[in-house]
């Protein structure tokens, strides 16, 4: 079967830095979307990455490495706005897309 | 001016009744889809429509069905709704062809609430 794990739930304080883990199995891969999701509203797009490596934007940088099967979403200098679950989501051999259940991260002042 | 917006934000039914959702995009995209959120909050695709073709995903009921007048609207249609329905439902848009590989942009979603 397919699957993408993230942690639940994640704390970290206002101004620090927090990296959300991602790992997949999937059937093939063709690229990784990180989405954020503030509470009672919709999913809004911040990276996508297919090739192995750091993509920087901004304070929010995403990782990949297809060998591992592995993503991080890094987050710097954390505002109380970035309180929002985080969904990771793989695209698969058949351009499927396969969602994880999302990390809520929690800034605490 | 939203760019994909969905009504109702809110609806409350009773069990065994139709309802439906309207969504309209103003991007000029050539795809739609409609995803169910659930309590755990798993996004799961029930449907993907451009002007050629849809998707279905197997697991959707029968009882859900997609309606689209033209490019820029994808209405959803419930019947005989039951309590298992209620969830966040969202529309979506993508530029480009029925590819997971695209960018979405999401509706502000609609709550269903079965009781």
């Amino acid at each position: 079967g397919q699957n993408i794990d993230q942690p639940t739930e994640m704390t970290a304080t206002e101004g620090a830095i927090v990296q959300i883990n991602c790992t997949y199995q999937t059937s093939g891969f063709n690229g990784l979307f990180w989405y954020q999701q503030h509470a009672g509203e919709a999913p809004t797009f911040l990276s996508y990455n297919v090739l192995d490596g750091l993509e920087e934007k901004g304070r929010f940088s995403s990782f990949l490495s297809r060998s591992k099967g592995y993503s991080y979403l890094l987050l710097k200098e954390l505002q109380m706005k970035d309180s929002a679950s985080y969904l990771c989501a793989v695209v698969d051999s058949n351009y499927q897309l396969i969602w994880g259940a999302g990390t809520k991260l929690i800034i605490k002042p | 001016d939203t760019a994909v917006s969905q009504t109702p934000k809110y609806l409350v039914t009773q069990m065994g009744n139709d309802k439906s959702i309207k969504c309209e995009q103003n991007l000029g995209h050539d795809t739609m889809y409609w995803y169910k959120q659930d309590s755990k909050k798993f996004l799961k695709i029930m449907f993907s429509y451009n002007n050629k073709e849809l998707i279905i995903n197997e697991t959707v009921p029968n009882r859900f069905s997609p309606k689209s007048p033209d490019k820029a609207h994808l209405n959803l249609h419930i019947n005989s709704l039951e309590l298992g329905d209620s969830a966040v439902y969202f529309c979506a848009s993508s530029q480009g062809g029925l590819s997971g590989a695209n960018v979405l942009t999401f509706g502000a979603g609609s709550r269903l609430t079965v009781l």
